[in-house]
């Protein structure tokens, strides 16, 4: 079956750094990735779509310089928290989309992101 | 970004008894939904999906109702396993426009909790 690898699972970093979040499909080409964030208690709130070889397009207030989005081929996109604070600490998910299928949902296992 | 609620609802079960939860979407032109298992720490899981063209969808031990006209999801699971205690969501899918990709919006997550 389809497999999405999210790395890393677990990150800690300091305020005003930049951490990279990875997401890779396995077994198959994603012409489309999203980015999910989520706190906790809380639903999975859709930050933004990613395109390979096109710019992503982020969801109403979610800061695109913040949440640099990279999708440079059709199975890895990455997410960059840039200068993080302590309230983007956060659960953060992918989910990639096999080239061709119009519904289908893959989903990563997350990256608990937890800046200090 | 685009999310339905702030708050977990929680439905605490027997083993053994069935168990409903239930979800309220959002877009009447969204055409395919998704119930989603989420354990601690996790990524979604998937349990069973259903086309806004069918009102009732099987699955082993699980059962999806579809309600477009008040525009509502229940998720049934048959004789509720320990194992089966976990946050559900309901997703739906919202289809493309002018362009724009399909994704994917989830709603209000429900903690189910089972009593041994």
């Amino acid at each position: 079956g389809a497999v999405v690898s999210q790395h890393p699972s677990r990150v800690i970093c300091k305020s005003g750094t930049s951490v990279k979040i990875e997401c890779r499909s396995l077994d198959f080409q994603a012409t489309t990735m999203f980015w999910y964030r989520q706190f906790p208690k809380q639903s999975l709130m859709l930050m933004a779509t990613s395109n390979e070889g096109s710019k992503a397009t982020y969801e109403q207030g979610v800061e695109k310089d913040k949440f640099l989005i990279n999708h440079a081929s059709l199975t890895l996109s990455t997410l960059t928290v840039t200068s993080a604070h302590p309230e983007d600490s956060s659960f953060y998910i992918c989910s990639a989309r096999p080239l061709g299928v119009a519904r289908g949902y893959t989903f990563g296992s997350g990256t608990r992101l937890t800046v200090v | 970004g685009e999310s339905v609620g702030l708050h977990l609802p929680t439905l605490s079960v027997q083993e053994g008894d069935n168990s409903i939860i239930n979800c309220a979407y959002s877009n009447s032109a969204s055409d395919y939904f998704i119930w989603y298992k989420q354990e601690s720490g996790k990524g979604p899981q998937f349990i069973i999906d259903i086309r806004s063209n069918m009102d009732k969808r099987q699955g082993q031990r699980v059962t999806v109702l579809l309600n477009k006209t008040v525009k509502h999801l229940s998720l049934q699971i048959a004789a509720t396993q320990p194992g089966d205690s976990a946050v559900y969501f309901c997703a739906e899918n919202i289809p493309n426009y002018g362009g724009a990709t399909n994704k994917l919006i989830f709603g209000t997550g429900t903690l189910l909790a089972v009593q041994p």
